[in-house]
């Protein structure tokens, strides 16, 4: 079974500017996540959809990240404009349904310089 | 707001040597999950537990549930360097979201 896939794996962008990350899930999983993990904290929920609907947003920057599972596979998360504190490793994961294992992918580096 | 707090934050041993890492909280949780990061990966699930009071294994790593579902222990036995890693526990809130701790990022030294 192949595994979460994401990319690109790293991204060096300037402030201000534009950037998407590309997700995607383990075949037939119904459930992914977006998350955004700091140097040296912990993953933090940014987005997670259920199929093709978005059933928690509640941590996301919404003036300037948005997120979209257009045919409940994959899904793309933008920043515009992304911001110096916006420097962080990005994780897709997926899961066959809401609180069940969730299988990360690799991340996306992202630094804003 | 609910909170996982890990610690310590950062653990560096010897090889051959037992420790323990500890995430609490004030708020309880209908099940606790713990992960093993290494570096340029995302995080790989260990275990899951769900009882309070639950001990489960998993070769050298003893993981437990606090009886009031509000923490948890990870214990090492004879550590190796292969055990190296961010060591992360998320809780289940019982709706549909997962928050997890900042981490123990433990370096086991041969």
């Amino acid at each position: 079974e192949a595994g979460v896939a994401q990319s690109p794996r790293y991204k060096i962008i300037e402030k201000r500017q534009s950037v998407a990350f590309w997700c995607n899930p383990i075949s037939g999983h119904a459930t992914l996540y977006w998350y955004q993990q700091i140097l040296g904290q912990g993953p933090k929920l940014l987005i997670q959809f259920q199929n093709n609907g978005v059933v928690d947003d509640s941590q996301l920057p919404k003036d300037r990240f948005s997120a979209e599972r257009l045919k409940g596979v994959d899904s793309t998360l933008k920043i515009q404009p992304a911001k110096l504190e916006d420097s962080a490793v990005y994780l897709c994961a997926s899961s066959r349904g809401p609180r069940l294992e969730q299988y990360f992918g690799p991340g996306t580096r992202l630094t804003v310089t | 707001t609910q909170l996982l707090e890990q610690s310590p934050q950062f653990l560096s041993i010897q090889e051959g040597e037992n420790l323990t890492v500890y995430c609490n909280s004030s708020s309880v949780f209908s099940s606790l999950q713990w992960y093993r990061q290494e570096p340029g990966e995302g995080p790989v699930l260990l275990v899951t537990v769900v009882t309070g009071g639950e001990v489960k294994k998993l070769k050298r790593l003893t993981f437990q549930f606090g009886d009031a579902r509000k923490d948890s222990s990870l214990h090492i036995t004879a550590a190796q360097p292969g055990d190296t890693g961010l060591y992360l526990c998320a809780g289940d809130t019982g709706g549909f979201k997962t928050i997890f701790g900042a981490g123990t990022r433990l370096f086991v030294k041969a």
